[in-house]
């Protein structure tokens, strides 16, 4: 079957390191992965889209991966601040023939003053 | 701009009743989504339009949900009758001409609805 497996588990940094997320996925062959920021009460907000053929893509102190072999994408964000913590989810475009975009459950970020 | 506006921003129902979420897209955008999260199942994909028309309605769990888009700035879901496990929120989303179906998603701020 189709999954998108972010971790579930908080992740909890120390302001001014590096944050790396990860987005798995199984059974699926995406042209491109999008990145969205979800903070509490609110919608998702679009942060980056990486294509299959770029293997890194990059925007102010978030960076993204995207490794086709290992079917997974990284997010990272650089010197992290307070202000980051929030939820991010990775989506991919739904396979068996749907072509709108199916999201992954997200990873909660705190990042600790 | 003003973004995807969703009303009601919070309702609460009690089982048996019929709910109505309103969604008014950015114009110009060709594609509008509808998703429900839940912390059990995260956001999942009810229904999506492309230029008013539904193209891929097999999110939507059972005939108790209705969606429709009547003209190009407006959209509802219903939910009629609403049980208890249909409690989450509700997300309308846009999509911009020329984005296609898989473009950047542009996310309302959500309809948190819970039955009683």
């Amino acid at each position: 079957s189709q999954k998108i497996e972010q971790n579930s588990e908080a992740l909890n940094i120390q302001e001014g390191k590096t944050a790396t997320l990860t987005c798995n996925y199984t059974n699926y062959s995406p042209a491109y992965l999008q990145w969205y920021r979800q903070d509490p009460g609110r919608g998702p907000v679009f942060l980056l889209l990486i294509r299959e053929n770029e293997k890194e893509k990059r925007k102010e102190r978030l960076k993204v991966t995207f490794d086709t072999t290992l079917k997974q994408s990284l997010f990272h964000i650089t010197a992290s601040q307070p202000a980051d913590s929030a939820t991010y989810l990775c989506a991919l475009r739904g396979g068996t023939g749907r072509r709108a975009l199916t999201f992954g459950s997200g990873t909660r970020l705190q990042v600790q003053p | 701009d003003a973004g995807v506006i969703q009303s009601p921003r919070h309702e609460v129902t009690e089982m048996g009743q019929e709910v109505t979420l309103r969604c008014k897209p950015i114009s110009g955008h060709d594609y509008l989504f509808w998703y429900r999260q839940t912390m059990m199942r995260g956001l999942e994909l009810l229904i999506y339009f492309n230029n008013n028309v539904p193209i891929d309605d097999s999110g939507m769990p059972e005939d108790r949900f209705s969606a429709k888009m009547p003209n190009a700035s407006f959209s509802t879901l219903k939910i009629q009758p609403s049980e208890p496990r249909d409690s989450a929120v509700y997300f309308c989303a846009s999509s911009p001409r020329g984005a296609g179906v898989t473009g950047e998603l542009f996310f309302g701020e959500g309809s948190r609805l819970t039955v009683l």
